[in-house]
């Protein structure tokens, strides 16, 4: 069974400049979480899409968003990137059953420069 | 809100001693808990995870962690590090095991540094 797919892997973007993260999960799981890790936050959640509904979303600014698509592919956009957007953008794919575990793909690394 | 605390930032063992990494949570109701690893510029790997029953779980490459709640704690435990075990490791609570509706609330994890 293929594990969690994010690509692209490495990605350097200007500031200002617009980016899109994809993340193909597991066979047969129906949930995506994103995740963003920065030395200085730590990993912090973004949001939850399940069966192409965002579920619930974490404290972050509009310019963050996602989709997801009915093979549960989900994809996720920052608009007018800053510094400070910097990070490893980690995917978590699970069933979204109760007692079930999120599996994490190997993540994004973006640089804005 | 639920939160995770990791008070340990750094830990250097001796390969071949045992290992202890804390972690305390605080959360309204029963959470579950997860332990996750993370390898540098790699994702997270699942260690192990409590969502009811045995207070007591194993988890894979000899990892267990002991869920106590009088403590709020979920301490992750391993008998005999090995080199490979150098890592940053992190503990997670969530309200649905799946990181489903309000996420996973991550600790700041710890760096564990092996010392042959």
């Amino acid at each position: 069974k293929a594990g969690v797919t994010q690509t692209p892997r490495y990605l350097i973007k200007t500031r200002g400049q617009q980016v899109t993260l994809s993340c193909s999960p597991i066979s047969g799981h129906r949930s995506v979480s994103w995740y963003q890790q920065t030395p200085g936050q730590g990993l912090q959640f973004l949001f939850e899409y399940f069966s192409e509904t965002q579920r619930n979303k974490g404290n972050f600014p509009g310019r963050f968003s996602g989709r997801q698509f009915s093979n549960s592919r989900s994809e996720m956009n920052v608009s007018t990137l800053e510094l400070g957007d910097s990070a490893l953008y980690l995917c978590a794919s699970s069933s979204g059953e109760v007692n079930t575990e999120a599996f994490f793909g190997q993540g994004t690394r973006l640089t804005v420069v | 809100a639920q939160s995770v605390t990791q008070p340990d930032i750094h830990i250097t063992v001796s390969e071949g001693a045992s290992l202890e990494l804390r972690c305390n949570y605080s959360y309204g109701a029963t959470p579950y808990l997860f332990w996750y690893v993370q390898s540098p510029g790699q994702g997270l790997q699942l260690l192990l995870k409590y969502f009811s029953g045995d207070t007591l779980v194993q988890g894979i490459k000899g990892f267990e962690a002991e869920f106590k709640r009088s403590q709020s704690s979920f301490n992750l435990r391993k008998p005999s590090v090995h080199w490979s075990d150098a890592a940053e490791y992190f503990c997670a609570v969530g309200k649905y095991s799946g990181g489903g509706a309000d996420g996973l609330t991550f600790g700041k994890g710890t760096h564990l540094i092996i010392q042959p």
